[in-house]
């Protein structure tokens, strides 16, 4: 069966510091995966996915992820974060014709 | 402005009592796709709709009707509701066709049933 997960609930980081929110999956096939992120009392936002070639995709705001076909991970990166980036991210891949969502990482950036 | 707009925002309500959850989108977008949010199990897709007229079940459709008679509008509907369907919920749209394009979420409906 197809499946994401999020193994962090949650993530602290000081501010300027990196940051990693880690997501796997389990699919058969080729995978599709994305990275959305979630303001308080605010829809989702798509940030990046990765369809097919470098396995380093660059997205929104400074997020970049990596893929690793070898591992099945697809986490979620940042060199240097912000207070601003303290949100709600999900992972997700592609179905059958639909996303199948991890339970998010609740990312807290400290200043 | 490209955007999924939800009414209400938040709704407190009884159990029993009707009600249906607008969701409309400006983008002309063919896929269009219902989700509740629960706290430690991420989004669980309720129904979706590949265009006018075309709907089908996601993973927890029980409890929950759609319909789709114009291509902006796609309405959820509780008939007769019940507490356990207390939850944050969202629409979604995008593009149609086997591309992947991403998805654009509406701010969410809070919904409480007493």
């Amino acid at each position: 069966a197809q499946s994401v997960a999020q193994p962090e609930d949650q993530v602290n980081v000081a501010e300027g510091n990196p940051l990693t929110v880690k997501c796997t999956y389990s699919v058969s096939g080729n995978p599709y995966l994305f990275w959305y992120v979630q303001y308080p009392n605010r829809g989702l936002q798509f940030l990046l996915k990765y369809i097919t070639g470098d396995n380093l995709v660059k997205g929104s705001y400074g997020f970049e992820a990596e893929f690793n076909k070898s591992q099945t991970s697809f986490h979620l990166k940042k060199p240097s974060a912000l207070v601003s980036d303290s949100a709600l991210y999900f992972c997700a891949v592609r179905g059958n014709y639909q996303l199948i969502w991890g339970a998010g990482t609740k990312l807290i950036i400290k200043p | 402005e490209a955007q999924v707009t939800q009414n209400p925002r938040y709704l407190i309500t009884v159990t029993g009592k009707k009600l249906t959850v607008t969701c409309s989108q400006n983008m002309n977008h063919e896929y269009m796709s219902w989700y509740r949010q629960d706290p430690g199990l991420g989004l669980r897709q309720i129904y979706y709709s590949m265009n006018v007229e075309v709907t089908d079940k996601g993973d927890v459709p029980e409890g929950y009707k759609v319909s789709r008679k114009e291509k902006r509008n796609f309405p959820l509907i509780l008939e007769s509701p019940s507490p356990n369907q207390t939850s944050l919920y969202f629409c979604a749209s995008r593009r149609g066709g086997l591309r992947l394009w991403p998805q654009h979420f509406g701010d969410g409906t809070r919904l409480s049933i007493l």
